[in-house]
């Protein structure tokens, strides 16, 4: 059974066009979050939900949305992409430890959204 | 704000020699710091973490690293390589607000 599972693993897109990536965690975990890897591997949060509640939105274009139905399931909608969407994007889960330490993240296996 | 820097964007061994891969912490509290691995096509999987336990901190497939306040270090280590570490690796350091803030990754290449 896949920890952190995410749909699709490949997506190639038009520019303009509006796509969705799905995050699922069967560990029980807390948190989610959201992270995107640019071409040069450096690895940027974008989110994070705490039991469906955002708790992190960094510098992010508001085209990015994401949506906790759930504190198993964090989904990343993206609207009118741009050439520049294109990269890695990351889910990753944790459970948070006492004192708002972290024992580290599960990862998913990553969604490859190209743009063209 | 807390931050890591991992020295080299490339580190070159020949197998079975020692693998060192450098990270340098800046942090204003006590740090738990984190080494990641990422293998091609692939997610990121957690070698090891300081949490303030022991400053020597052993983790997967034979690596290890050690935390030293003095030089604000977290480099990782393992005696031998192997063909399969070939991979990017990641410092990682946690800012105390659910976030973890990633080094700008170093890859490890071995020839046999």
């Amino acid at each position: 059974d896949t920890a952190v599972s995410q749909t699709p693993k490949y997506l190639v897109t038009q520019m303009g066009n509006d796509k969705s990536i799905k995050c699922e965690q069967n560990l029980g975990h807390d948190t989610m979050y959201w992270y995107k890897q640019d071409s040069k591997k450096f690895l940027k949060i974008m989110f994070s939900y705490n039991n469906k509640e955002l708790i992190i939105n960094e510098t992010v274009p508001n085209r990015f949305s994401p949506k906790s139905p759930d504190k198993a399931h964090l989904n990343l909608h993206i609207n009118s992409l741009e050439l520049g969407d294109s990269a890695v994007y990351f889910c990753a889960s944790s459970q948070e430890g006492a004192g708002s330490t972290n024992y580290g993240y599960t990862f998913g296996s990553g969604t490859r959204l190209t743009v063209v | 704000a807390q931050s890591v820097t991992q020295l080299g964007s490339h580190v070159s061994v020949s197998e079975g020699a020692l693998v060192l891969l450098r990270c340098n912490y800046s942090s204003s509290v006590p740090p738990y710091l984190f080494w990641y691995v990422q293998y091609p096509n692939q997610g990121l999987q957690l070698l090891l973490k300081y949490t303030s336990a022991a400053t020597l901190v052993k983790g997967i497939n034979g690596f290890e690293a050690e935390f030293k306040k003095s030089e604000t270090s977290f480099h990782l280590t393992k005696p031998s390589a192997h063909m399969s570490d070939a991979a990017e690796y990641f410092c990682a350091v946690n800012t105390g607000f659910q976030k973890l803030v990633f080094g700008t990754g170093t890859r490890l290449l071995v020839s046999p």
